[in-house]
């Protein structure tokens, strides 16, 4: 059965570095997304991609992150500037219509 | 704007026993609605949906939801819980005025549910 994959599963990174999280979503979807879950609390939409654009994003998709999707399989989030409180787990989900299908994250740690 | 709210942060049941997530939601639009799964270090998996066909929802793994438009609700349930459903359970929402499926997900705040022997 046809899955989302993320990769890393884990990063540890000092605070003002930039990270790259990727994402491969299934293969013929055509939204991707990206979530967020810090410790304890909701998970949170970030981003939503279609068509090699951003179609909506959240309050907390500000300047520091951007997406990618710069081959015809791969998914990228960037945070250019690493914050304490972007410390979460990260999840990408991809969907063809209606339901999304989620990778199992990346737990993104800030120190 | 559209919200999900899940009400018990913790439900806990004995094995056998019925099931029973709550979930109820706020839309001005006729919403999309979904139930997804959380086991311990992975990601969210799909359990069921709701896209405006049937009221009563079946899922996976014997789960069943019914949508109640009076009641802006959702509810989660399962006849017989097994000790393999302790997770955690999430409702959320897509709400589109183009009345199209797709769009970002709007989680409720989760319920851990936990199954005594």
């Amino acid at each position: 059965e046809p899955e989302v994959t993320q990769t890393p599963s884990h990063q540890v990174t000092q605070m003002g570095q930039e990270v790259i999280l990727r994402c491969v979503p299934i293969s013929n979807h055509l939204y991707f997304y990206w979530y967020r879950q810090i410790l304890g609390q909701k998970v949170e939409f970030l981003v939503s991609f279609y068509n090699n654009e951003i179609s909506e994003k959240s309050e907390i998709f500000d300047d520091q992150f951007s997406v990618e999707r710069p081959d015809g399989s791969n998914f990228t989030l960037k945070i250019r500037s690493t914050k304490l409180e972007d410390s979460a787990m990260y999840f990408c989900a991809s969907s063809l219509v209606g339901e999304q299908y989620f990778g199992p994250g990346t737990r993104l740690t800030v120190t | 704007a559209q919200s999900v709210t899940q009400l018990g942060s913790h439900v806990s049941v004995s094995e056998g026993a019925l099931v029973l997530l709550r979930c109820n939601y706020s839309s001005s639009v006729p919403p999309y609605l979904f139930w997804y799964v959380q086991y311990p270090n992975q990601g969210l998996q799909l359990l069921l949906k709701y896209t405006s066909a049937a009221t009563l929802v079946k899922g996976i793994n014997g789960f069943e939801a019914e949508f109640k438009k009076s009641e802006t609700s959702f509810h989660l349930t399962k006849p017989s819980a097994h000790m393999s459903d302790a997770a955690e359970y999430f409702c959320a929402v897509i709400v589109n005025a183009g009345g199209t499926s797709y769009g970002k997900l709007t989680f409720g705040q989760g319920t851990i549910l936990t199954v005594h022997p």
